[in-house]
């Protein structure tokens, strides 16, 4: 079972930041947050990760709360493209452990 | 130059026939996987497998069997085709297990 809670949908207007909240209120000290989005017909696409500071990369930001309960993906100006299922998955990075994709938040970004 | 590749696209059936999914890494993974997502869109792991071990679901039904050629190669074969098989099939792969997966774009199966 996943171990994270995400809004079902969300709409965000085009250009604007599109910031997308993550539960994980369970999560264990050596567990990352990840995140991955799959857009219509698509295989999930691999976002960003982090532990427990904050990450930064060319597609997204991840905030994580100071006691790790719950996180934040920011794609700072949403384009149509964004327009997908984003997940939010917390594993421990070790052998054995796989991801388990719970439900996720539909985002739509609209013109 | 795609990462994870996966054929066929589609993949239209008849109850109880035999059929293969192709999948390619060119990223130079050691570990590779197979999803499924069924018509409610989870996403689920059926298998894991780098050369040391194969990993299994013990969800999944013996029908479905990975094999891996190569450490580039991890096709899934299917016996005796089931209705409740129809699904989107996706292969991933990482570096090694327990790292970011990447996903192929997957195989759309659909067993009439």
């Amino acid at each position: 079972d996943a171990k994270t809670t995400q809004p079902t949908s969300m709409d965000c207007a085009e250009g604007r930041a599109a910031n997308l909240p993550c539960n994980h209120s369970t999560i264990s000290g050596n567990e990352y947050v990840y995140w991955y989005r799959q857009i219509h017909s698509q295989g999930p696409q691999y976002i960003i990760h982090g532990l427990k500071n904050n990450e930064t990369n060319e597609m997204a930001s991840l905030i994580i709360t100071e006691d790790r309960k719950s996180s934040t993906l920011i794609l700072p100006h949403a384009t149509l493209r964004d327009t997908a299922v984003y997940y939010c998955i917390v594993r421990v990075v070790n052998y054995g452990q796989n991801f388990v994709f719970g439900p996720g938040t539909r985002l739509s970004v609209l013109p | 130059d795609t990462a994870v590749s996966q054929t066929p696209k589609y993949l239209v059936t008849q109850m109880g026939n035999d059929k293969s999914i192709k999948c390619e890494q060119n990223l130079g993974h050691d570990t590779m996987y197979w999803y499924k997502q069924d018509s409610k869109k989870f996403l689920k792991i059926m298998f894991s497998y780098n050369n040391k071990e194969l990993i299994i679901n013990e969800t999944v039904p013996n029908r479905f069997s990975p094999k891996s050629p190569d450490k580039a190669h991890l096709n899934l074969h299917i016996n005796s085709l089931e209705l409740g098989d129809s699904a989107v099939y996706f292969c991933a792969s990482s570096q090694d297990t327990g790292e970011t997966q990447y996903f192929g774009p997957g195989t759309r199966l659909l067993v009439l």
